[in-house]
């Protein structure tokens, strides 16, 4: 079965730093490009960064870019998120997404979210 | 950045009847590059379609997308109660990649 598992969420007071994992299963994860994708409270998704299979491309939002970084472990079948200088408006459940082939490619295989909440 | 703009926000049908959602793009937009999700309250999104009219594995047939441009629908010919939802579009083509506000399938 593939599968995506998120972990490292949590409570982090603004100005901090924290690291999302998402671990791959079920699949060759380094064939496929993988996304985060968020959704604060009550609203629409949104997208927030996407690498490419090999590592090499990545790809930033705008209100994350410089902020946040998007790394890749294809020995350990991991996806990574380091995000700092973290805002309220980044409080959000964060998912991870594989896509279908390459970076531009619809995302068909889901994580089951991690929450980061950003607050004092 | 591409604006994605779905309509209407909110659709009130009943089971057994057509949906049709429209995703309008503030600039062109790659067909290939399109997809539609759908979302349950509380449950990760599924991708539906993808390059604008693609069904993605194991999605009915009853769930067809198309389009191109600026203009993309995603139909739905008979609902089924699993279908109420929200559902979303997504472009890839130009970064960064943006997706719709959301377009919530409810009950009459």
């Amino acid at each position: 079965e593939v599968r995506l598992l998120e972990s490292g969420g949590g409570l982090v007071q603004p100005g901090g730093s924290l690291r999302l994992s998402c671990a791959g299963s079920g699949f060759t994860f380094s064939t496929y490009a993988t996304s985060w994708v968020r959704q604060a409270p009550g609203k629409g998704l949104e997208w927030v960064s996407t690498i490419s299979g090999s590592g090499d491309s990545t790809y930033y939002a705008d209100y994350v870019k410089g902020r946040f970084t998007i790394s890749r472990d294809n020995s350990k079948n991991t996806l990574y998120l380091q995000m700092k200088s973290l805002r309220a408006e980044d409080t959000a459940v964060y998912y991870c997404a594989k896509s279908i082939g390459g970076p531009r490619s619809g995302m068909d295989v889901w994580g089951q979210g991690t929450t980061v909440t950003v607050s004092s | 950045e591409i604006v994605l703009t779905q309509s209407p926000g909110t659709l009130s049908l009943s089971p057994g009847e057509r949906a049709t959602l429209s995703c309008r793009a503030s600039q062109s937009v790659s067909s290939s590059f399109l997809a539609w999700y759908q979302q349950n309250p509380g449950q990760a999104p599924r991708l539906l379609i993808y390059g604008a009219s693609s069904r993605a594995t194991g999605i009915p047939d009853r769930f067809s997308g198309s389009g191109s441009g600026t203009a993309f629908t995603l139909t739905i010919s008979r609902l089924e109660p699993e279908d109420f939802a929200v559902y979303y579009c997504q472009q890839s083509g130009t970064s960064p990649w943006t997706f719709g506000q959301g377009t919530k399938v409810e009950i009459k």
